[in-house]
């Protein structure tokens, strides 16, 4: 059974460019979670999707980020026109079910940590 | 909004030696609470939750119970392995419609010697 699935693990980038990560939930979850972990800070929530939708972006930028998650596919993260202050570990986590129909279980995957020269 | 503060690391301990790792939080409503682990180069594993007051979480001699009255959620094992020696985060769930958006500690690195 494979977990959730990031790629890249590490990824460089010059300030100026884009990034984009990659999130292959597990078997059968069809919602998915992006965190992002500041240096000496906890985990903080970015965006939650369902295939083809995006439920609550509260915690992304304003500008620069962006999230999907199509109906094939991995979900992707995307930030244009990287900063240093982009740098950053990202985290994916995916569940089975609808939260509204109670807490469910986060699994998490192993995280791209993103610098940015 | 809603914010969790643990103790801060890094915490190292012998073989044997007994684990407390406290959290406090402040959040609106009744969160449900987690521990989540993070072994080197893997993600984060969810280790043990609890879900209403009084509630007590346990898993691979890991323990945590929910204290409402004081806010705290701390982690405790009797008798600790070098196996355990991984990242701890403290976390709480959001309340009503939504409870997926966690709110994580900053972690807390245990490591534990033979």
């Amino acid at each position: 059974n494979a977990g959730v699935m990031q790629n890249p693990r590490h990824l460089v980038r010059r300030r100026g460019q884009e990034a984009r990560l990659r999130c292959s939930p597990m078997k059968g979850h069809s919602h998915v979670y992006w965190y992002r972990q500041l240096p000496e800070e906890g985990l903080k929530f970015m965006v939650y999707l369902q295939k083809e939708n995006i439920i609550d972006e509260s915690g992304m930028p304003k500008e620069r980020f962006s999230a999907e998650f199509p109906k094939e596919g991995p979900s992707i993260l995307r930030i244009q026109q990287v900063v240093r202050g982009d740098s950053a570990a990202y985290f994916c986590a995916s569940s089975p079910r609808d939260p509204s129909r109670g807490a469910s279980e986060q699994f998490f995957g192993p995280g791209t940590r993103l610098t940015v020269l | 909004g809603d914010s969790v503060t643990q103790m801060e690391g890094p915490v190292t301990l012998s073989e044997e030696a007994f684990l407390t790792i406290n959290c406090t939080y402040t959040a609106t409503g009744y969160p449900s609470l987690f521990w989540y682990v993070q072994y080197p180069g893997e993600g984060l594993q969810l280790l043990l939750k609890a879900t209403k007051a009084d509630d007590k979480g346990s898993n691979k001699g890991f323990e945590a119970t929910y204290r409402k009255e004081t806010t705290s959620f701390h982690l405790e094992k009797g008798s600790v392995q070098v196996s355990d020696s991984a990242v701890y985060f403290c976390a709480t769930g959001g309340s009503g419609g939504s409870n997926y958006k966690l709110t994580f500690g900053k972690g807390t690195l245990l490591t534990v010697n033979p």
